[in-house]
This record gives structure tokens, sequence and C-alpha cells, in this order.
């Protein structure tokens, strides 16, 4: 069965940085494009980013756009997300979720998730 | 600011048959499949319905969804307090730069 699970979550001073680990199996993760979706607390899920399963396309919601970085390590079966100049907006759940479609680079969707990771950036 | 907007609550006694809409403009609609995700506070959301209309194995047939024009619905029959959950649409916009955009959540209340 899919697995996901993240970690590196934590408190951080505003405009310091914080690299997020999600750590998969139960599939062939290198197949497969992986997201970051988060959510603040008290409000809905918001998409931060996607990488496709080879690693060569990125692509980003305009909020974090230029701060934060997604990653994967095919060899090591695990996503990232290097996040820069943290804000106090920044503070959320941060999901780790496996894309739907087998070796798409251009067309998405989410069909499993990972428990969460909290990031709190105080203001 | 979401592109997909959908109720912000609704409600139905044990039995009873609740639908979720979930809207946006016809360019987005027009291409792209809506996905549908239950989430209860302090879980990890769970896909319930992909591509419009199709239930991956072991969600329960009670679950359905459709779309039609500007539009799609999530249809929950013979409600159940377990049912009881955030519920959000998305799909893929392939405008501009690419995004996965969410719709704004509906809360089901199981009264």
């Amino acid at each position: 069965q899919v697995q996901l699970v993240e970690s590196g979550g934590g408190v951080v001073q505003p405009g310091r940085s914080l690299r997020l680990s999600c750590a998969a199996s139960g599939f062939t993760f290198s197949t497969y494009g992986m997201h970051w979706v988060r959510q603040a607390p008290g409000k809905g899920l918001a998409w931060v980013a996607v990488i496709s399963y080879d690693g060569t396309h990125k692509h980003y919601a305009d909020s974090v756009k230029g701060r934060f970085t997604i990653s994967r390590d095919n060899s090591k079966n695990t996503l990232y997300l290097q996040m820069n100049s943290l804000r106090a907006e920044d503070t959320a759940v941060y999901y780790c979720a496996k894309d739907h479609y087998y070796e798409s680079s251009g067309y998405y969707a989410i069909d499993y998730w990972g428990q969460g990771t909290l990031v709190t950036v105080p203001s | 600011q979401s592109v997909l907007t959908q109720p912000p609550s609704a409600s139905g006694t044990p039995g009873q048959r609740v639908t979720i809409s979930c809207s946006g403009s016809s360019s987005f609609f027009g291409s792209n499949y809506i996905y549908w995700y239950k989430e209860i506070p302090g879980t990890a959301p769970k896909l319930l319905i992909y591509r419009n209309d199709q239930r991956p194995s072991g969600v329960p047939d009670r679950f359905s969804g459709s779309k039609s024009g500007t539009s799609a619905s999530l249809a929950i029959s013979g409600l159940r307090s377990e049912d009881e959950a955030d519920y959000y649409c998305a799909a893929w916009d392939d405008s501009l730069s690419g995004r996965y955009v969410f719709g704004t959540g509906t809360k089901v209340t199981v009264l």
C-alpha cells in the first residue's frame, strides 16, 4: 500500500529556511509525479508545487514561487521541499501527495496523501 | 483566490442524500477532469472521485460524481455519521504556468 511520511516540520523564525522531506513506499516512486499541498490553521487546502516523475518539470503556486523549491531523489524514494524566506503566512500543515498519472509531465492530479508535518512561522 | 467555488456548508439527516456543487469558468471546466477529496480534520485527505465520476476501489458506491457545463457535483446518498467531514473538489489548470486548484471546500454536517 502507498505510504507517504513527511518530516522536517517545526518552528522557524521569519526569513529563515526549512527543508521538508517525504519518504515514499508501496509504489514505484520514480514513475509518478509528486506534490506538496498545505493547509493553514482553519483554512482550506492549498496546492504548493508539483514535480514530474523524472524531476524535469516543476510547477509552483504563485504564493511560493521564487522562495520554495521542490526536488526529488529517485534513488532514495524521497521528495523534498526547500522553503526559504519563510513568512508567517507560510504557517500550515504541509502534505506530501502522490500524483495519479503514470509518467506524466504535463497533466497532474493527486490520489494519495501523507499525514502531514506542521510548519510554524511566528509573526 | 480559488477558481473553483463550493458552498461553505451542507447538511442532512442519516439516510438522506446530500449534493455538493463545484463551479467555475467555462474555460476551466471545458477541458479538465474534476477530483473530489474527503478530509476529516486532523487526518490526511482521501480521494473519493477521480476523472469526474470514477470511484477508486474501496470507496462506497454511496458516493458519486458528475460534471456538466461549468459545474461538477458530488452526491452522497444514504448519509452516515462517518460522512461528516470537509469535502474539496480539485482540478489541474494548464493555463499559464500550470497549477493544481482546490475548491473552497464544503463542510458536511450529519444532523
